[in-house]
């Protein structure tokens, strides 16, 4: 079964300090798909990254960074010297891409960045 | 380039009504999906729609209804609302084949049901 859990509900961190949002999936499927988005108060999804699953490179944009492990079914998100603006929930996602299209949503990490 | 427009962004309606909300998809796309976010939690697949018809469906009950127009916009209708459909409701919009990797989401209307 198509599972994503985000077992942190809520993080607080202070302003400039690095802070890794854990992201741990289940699929039987050997293609798929993970996302990140980020919501802020506007509810708008902002889309983050995409990885398919046979790319396990990590990935570096700016700021942020992806560390995708299959071993052990993990893709977590770290942000680096955090800012204000960081603040919102973010979802990891997963998407079965061979069966079909819908994405697969945890339920969120609420981080609050303080200043 | 507007991105996914939903319409209205807030609604009060009363258990047992009908609601239809709107969605238009940035340009240039062509699939329209449609995802339920409860209060505290990730958004739920309702629904998706190409070519004026639903091609995938989630766990829903009958009373989540659809549309796509020929310009791909598209409407979700709610019959018989309860309580439990308070949410945010998000549309988004993609193009063709590429449709995981390109979706992009509205801001979503928020709906009460009272």
């Amino acid at each position: 079964a198509q599972k994503v859990t985000q077992a942190q509900t809520e993080i607080s961190v202070v302003e400039k300090e690095d802070v890794t949002l854990d992201c741990v999936y289940e699929t039987r499927d050997t293609t798929y798909y993970l996302f990140w988005y980020k919501q802020p108060p506007s509810g708008e999804l902002v889309f983050l990254i995409r990885r398919n699953s046979f790319d396990e490179q990590n990935e570096i944009s700016g700021r942020y960074s992806w560390n995708f492990q299959k071993s052990t079914s993990s893709f977590n998100f770290t942000i680096t010297a955090s800012q204000v603006v960081d603040s919102a929930v973010y979802f990891c996602a997963l998407s079965e891409a061979a069966r079909d299209d819908k994405i697969i949503f945890g339920k969120g990490t609420r981080l609050h960045i303080l200043p | 380039d507007a991105g996914v427009t939903q319409s209205p962004t807030h609604l009060i309606k009363t258990r047992g009504q009908q609601v239809t909300l709107r969605c238009s998809p940035k340009s240039g796309h062509d699939t329209v999906s449609w995802y339920q976010q409860a209060l505290g939690q990730g958004p739920q697949f309702i629904f998706q729609y190409y070519e004026e018809e639903e091609r995938q469906r989630g766990n829903f009950p009958d009373r989540f209804s659809g549309h796509q127009f020929p310009n791909y916009s598209s409407e979700l209708n709610v019959n018989a609302l309860l309580l439990g459909d308070s949410a945010l409701y998000l549309c988004a919009s993609s193009l063709g084949a590429n449709r995981v990797a390109g979706y992009t989401f509205g801001s979503g209307t928020r709906l009460t049901v009272v």
